[in-house]
């Protein structure tokens, strides 16, 4: 079954670096997108991304957050100076459009990178 | 925005009882989505509801989307230790991004 691969498992980092995240979603899934999920608590959009631009963003998607998709397969999100609260499990999912009478809009989602901010 | 309100928040229950979880949408949803999450895991698709009052049922489990399309459950019936994780609603309006629940996290003892 294809899935959506993400890398790193678990990245830690310190407080004002950089961070890039990594995704390779399912090849035929046109929409991509990141969800993060802080330890115990709901799963929280941060972006969408269409056609090689963003099609929809978050409050929490701010300045600090950017999203590139640098090549076929691979769609990255960087945090560019990392805060404490940016501690949480990022997933990386995908689908294939976003029409729900032929289920297209079901989220894959891969099995997420956890980030460590010290 | 759009809220997606889920409750309850925890649930444990004796292995064979039944469970129920409920979501509430502040606003009309072109659909929702149920997801299951296994502790240290990640969200996975379970069904999707899209008309008006519909249910659906995949063995033990029986989903309903409300007439208004605003609210949703899912009810396991005779709940096993395989049931056990966390149960996220999510709802849209078309072309918006998923919204999710704050999800309820079931546990089960035998």
């Amino acid at each position: 079954e294809p899935e959506v691969t993400q890398t790193p498992s678990h990245q830690v980092t310190q407080m004002g670096q950089e961070v890039i995240l990594r995704c390779v979603p399912i090849s035929n899934h046109l929409y991509f997108y990141w969800y993060r999920q802080i330890l115990g608590q709901k799963v929280e959009f941060l972006v969408s991304f269409y056609n090689n631009e963003i099609s929809e963003k978050s409050e929490i998607f701010d300045d600090q957050f950017s999203v590139e998709r640098p090549d076929g397969s691979n769609f990255t999100l960087k945090i560019r100076s990392t805060k404490l609260e940016d501690s949480a499990m990022y997933f990386c999912a995908s689908s294939e459009g976003t029409g729900p009478l032929s289920g297209a809009n079901v989220l894959t989602f891969g099995a997420g990178s956890r980030l460590t901010v010290l | 925005g759009q809220q997606v309100m889920q409750i309850p928040q925890y649930q444990h229950v004796q292995e064979g009882e039944d469970f129920t979880t409920y979501c509430n949408s502040s606003t009309t949803l072109s659909n929702i989505q149920w997801y299951k999450q296994r502790p240290g895991g990640h969200p996975v698709f379970l069904i999707q509801l899209v008309k008006s009052g519909e249910v659906k049922k995949q063995k033990r489990l029986t989903f309903q989307f409300g007439e208004a399309k605003k609210n949703s459950s899912l009810h396991i019936t005779a709940t096993q230790t395989t049931d056990v994780g966390t149960y996220f609603c999510a709802g849209n309006q078309a072309g918006t991004a998923l919204i999710f629940g704050k999800g309820t996290t079931l546990s089960v003892s035998s």
